[in-house]
């Protein structure tokens, strides 16, 4: 019950194109729902994130669109980028709890020009 | 304003030896937090701590790893008798924690990590 999964495992994605890449949970007790960016050799870097209370947030070029009813969770990268290639990972927590947070496998993106 | 440093970057062990990972937080941060990743894997929580005290080490194995945080000084990860399965990229996080009354005291940030090899 605490998995997230995620999907795909990897995306190429033309320069310029839009790439998202899905996120799915079981947890109900889950609300905190953050996206890491993590380049090779680095640490993840905190993108975005999000609670159960809206339905999207938008940050720039990245959007995350949350369904409660369906626990799913997508990152949305509009305009995609060269510099935007690196692994995705989305994660979920509870706030009110331990704040321990349980990653996806991850998405590896290639934005091709 | 210094990020979540750790140290050292990269560490080289042979097999039964012992491994010491440092984690020195965010500037008023007081909640640590240690993650694994193996290659080509996602992260795995290990241990949460908090200034001397352990609030979940349920990611941890059971034997040969521990973790502290004291009240001065960096959180360690110590790893004893290494065996090749804990060549690893280690990860440490911290967040300000929600009493510090910062509307965002949970959002956690991820230090360069400690790449272990075990030889």
């Amino acid at each position: 019950q605490q998995q997230v999964k995620q999907s795909p495992q990897s995306l190429i994605v033309q320069k310029g194109g839009i790439s998202i890449i899905n996120c799915a949970y079981e947890n109900t007790a889950f609300d905190y729902f953050p996206w890491y960016q993590q380049f090779p050799g680095k640490g993840p870097a905190l993108l975005i994130a999000i609670r159960p209370d809206v339905s999207e947030k938008k940050e720039g070029r990245f959007t995350i669109s949350f369904n409660k009813s369906a626990k799913q969770f997508s990152l949305h990268i509009m305009d995609s980028q060269p510099g935007d290639s690196a692994t995705y990972f989305c994660a979920a927590s509870t706030v009110f709890g331990n704040e321990k947070l349980t990653f996806g496998t991850g998405t590896r993106l290639t934005i091709i020009p | 304003n210094a990020g979540v440093m750790q140290n050292p970057r990269h560490l080289v062990r042979r097999r039964g030896q012992e491994a010491r990972l440092r984690c020195s937080p965010m500037k008023g941060h007081s909640h640590v937090y240690w993650y694994r990743q193996l290659p080509e894997e996602g992260l795995k929580f290990m241990v949460y701590l908090q200034k001397e005290n352990i609030i979940d080490e349920s990611g941890m194995p059971k034997e040969r790893f521990s973790a502290e945080f004291p009240k001065e000084g960096p959180s360690i990860l110590r790893i004893q008798q290494v065996v090749r399965g804990d060549s690893a990229a280690y990860f440490c996080a911290s967040s300000p924690g929600l009493t510090s009354g910062r509307a965002i005291g949970y959002e956690q940030y991820f230090g360069p990590g400690t790449r272990l090899t075990v030889t």
